[in-house]
This record gives C-alpha cells, structure tokens and sequence, in this order.
C-alpha cells in the first residue's frame, strides 16, 4: 500500500515568500506529525495533530509556521514570510492510533520522504 | 526536558565489522526508545523500539537494549554489510503528552567492501 507522500520533494523560495508544504498520511491513520530537520542534525517536533484537531503546536518556531489538517487526512503546514534559517528538511509522519489512547511507543510512527525547502 | 546524544559521525567499518553506536538519553518521566535509519534517498524508518527497561529490540539483526540504570540504548550488529550503510537516529517518546519523537542528531555510518 502507499505510505506517507509528500510534496514538493524541494521547493526554492525567496525570502519573503510565503510556501505550503502538503502530506499526505497513509489512509486511515489517526496521529499526524510535523518535523523539521536542519542540516547535520536529528528532526525536531513541530506539531501534532489527532484527525483534524491540533492537539499540540508548541514545536513551531514562530508564528510565522502554521499548520492545518481540516478533514482529519491532508495536511498543510505553511510558512508565512519566509526567513533563510526556515531552510531544512520537513517531515511529515504518521501512525494508526491517537497518542492519547495508546500506551507511548507502542505505534510506529511512519515517515514521508520530506521537502526540502531552500530559502534564497 | 527530554534529549537525546548519540555518538558522532561518521563512522566507517569494514564489511563483517562488529557495529556499536552509542546513545543515551535524558527524559521526564519514563520513556520509550527507538532506533530510525534513514538509507540514502529515503525517509526515516524504525529500526527497533523498547518500551520498558531491560527489553531488547531487535530487527535486521540490530539489536539494543534499554539500560534505566545508564540511560542508554546502544546500537549493535555483529557482522555488519555494505547495505547497512545509512544515518541511523536515536529516539526517545515519553507519554502523557503529544509531543512527538526527540531525536539524537544521528550516525552517519559507512561500510566498505
């Protein structure tokens, strides 16, 4: 079956512009997260989402970064006025089962293959 | 708050080598642990997980085992192929609060023929 799909796969921007990133989860999957993920380091949470509430969006960095997932499924995360320290890999994951109704850990979280976002 | 140090990279073995990549960890309240590897033009996988002290993840013939007396959750293979070659991540989740994963900074590790 399909896994975690996202696009663009890279997007250039000039700062200043705004960008939407877009994921789309395996179908039927409950938990959505976001990461970001600068060069040479570890993803960093960003955002939760169980179906289409945000349950948790203290990782973004500024509130230039907002995300969104109105139908439980898609989701968008967009970055208003982009600045060059916006530049990294976005991560998008998924799994089956909300964090607040399974033991922690006990879901995989399954990963897209992330858009890389260059801010000239 | 929850971290993660893993063992800088990269580390370069010869095909057959025994493989260790060390990780510990910091956490508020009682974590579970994880390995992710991430093969070149990929996105991130799970390795192997742990959720209580003392279980030992295995996978691929990787395996760690969760120490909450070192904190740690050290990686290993005994005889490791040029297809092991990726950037292996350690990771850490603790429940009650829907936070997500925290991620080591990851291990760069190369395997010659």
């Amino acid at each position: 079956g399909a896994g975690v799909s996202q696009s663009p796969r890279y997007k250039v921007a000039k700062r200043g512009q705004d960008v939407a990133l877009r994921c789309d989860p395996i179908s039927g999957h409950v938990s959505l997260f976001w990461y970001q993920q600068a060069l040479g380091q570890g993803p960093e949470f960003l955002t939760y989402f169980q179906n289409e509430a945000q349950l948790d969006k203290s990782g973004l960095p500024s509130d230039r970064f907002f995300a969104e997932r109105p139908e439980g499924s898609v989701s968008t995360l967009k970055i208003q006025r982009t600045q060059q320290e916006d530049s990294a890999v976005y991560l998008c994951a998924s799994s089956l089962v909300s964090l607040t109704s399974s033991p922690v850990g006990r879901e995989t979280q399954y990963f897209g293959p992330g858009t890389r976002l260059l801010v000239l | 708050g929850n971290s993660v140090t893993q063992m800088e990279g990269p580390v370069t073995l010869s095909e057959e080598a025994f493989l260790t990549i060390n990780c510990t960890y910091t956490a508020t309240g009682y974590p579970s642990l994880f390995w992710y590897v991430q093969y070149p033009g990929e996105g991130l996988q799970l390795l192997l997980k742990a959720t209580k002290a003392d279980d030992k993840g295995s996978n691929k013939g990787f395996e760690a085992t969760y120490r909450k007396e070192t904190t740690s959750f050290h990686l290993e293979k005994g005889s490791v192929q040029v297809s092991d070659s990726a950037v292996y991540f350690c990771a850490l989740m603790t429940g009650g609060g829907a936070d997500g994963l925290t991620f080591g900074k990851g291990t760069h590790l190369i395997i010659q023929p």
